[in-house]
């Protein structure tokens, strides 16, 4: 069983569309991220969701929404899709907010053309 | 937050040791993570240091140096597998990871 899934594995859109991006974890976990790695494959925080409640909000454009309908889910929504989103983005999930291990989902490579 | 600072690659051959050193800002600093991440997959969790000290976990060792802002992971007897980016990440104390950009180890037979 998978622990935390994410789909879709890949998306190739183009500029201007809306995407979403699922994520759910059978972990039992209390807290799920959005995480982005760049082409320089650097991993960046960009939401985090406590029980259902945002709890960290990095400096991203707000043509990403996160929604987390349950703390088994949390979905990533983008509008106006720019060429500059072309990245692999990461959801994760933990038991807790600190000194903890963060089990990850298998990336969305998404490409906006 | 922190600044995470790791070499950018390491070469090693099969059986060898590699240690690879990351330093960190101690701002909110708490606690420095380990992970590994093979080309085109997921970050897998590798070790946690909190506290001063060297933590052991088979061939995989992590040390951690509050006062020096430093920390090293340290491959033991490499195996042709352990080639992946090896990330450093400093927790704060929302459970913010900040990552390192990751030190690619490449290892030859």
């Amino acid at each position: 069983d998978t622990a935390v899934s994410q789909t879709p594995k890949y998306l190739v859109t183009q500029m201007g569309n809306d995407k979403s991006i699922k994520c759910e974890q059978n972990l039992g976990h209390d807290t799920m991220y959005w995480y982005k790695q760049d082409s320089k494959k650097f991993l960046k925080i960009m939401f985090s969701y406590n029980n259902k409640e945002l709890i960290i909000n990095e400096t991203v454009p707000n043509r990403f929404s996160p929604k987390s309908p349950d703390k088994a889910h949390l979905n990533l929504h983008i509008n106006s899709l720019e060429l500059g989103d072309s990245a692999v983005y990461f959801c994760a999930s933990s038991q807790g907010q600190r000194n903890t291990e963060a089990f990850f989902g298998q990336g969305t490579r998404l490409t906006v053309v | 937050g922190q600044n995470i600072d790791q070499p950018t690659e390491m070469t090693a051959t099969e059986g060898a040791i590699v240690q690879i050193n990351c330093t960190y800002q101690t701002s909110g600093f708490n606690g420095l993570f380990w992970y590994q991440q093979h080309a085109g997959e997921a970050p897998t969790f590798l070790s946690y240091n909190v506290l001063d000290g060297l933590e052991e976990k088979g061939r995989f060792s992590s040390f951690l140096s509050r006062s020096k802002g430093y920390s090293y992971l340290l491959l033991k007897e490499l195996q042709m597998k352990d080639s992946a980016s090896y990330l450093c990440a400093g927790g704060d104390s929302w459970g913010k990871l900040q990552f390192g950009a990751g030190t690619q180890v490449v290892v030859t037979p």
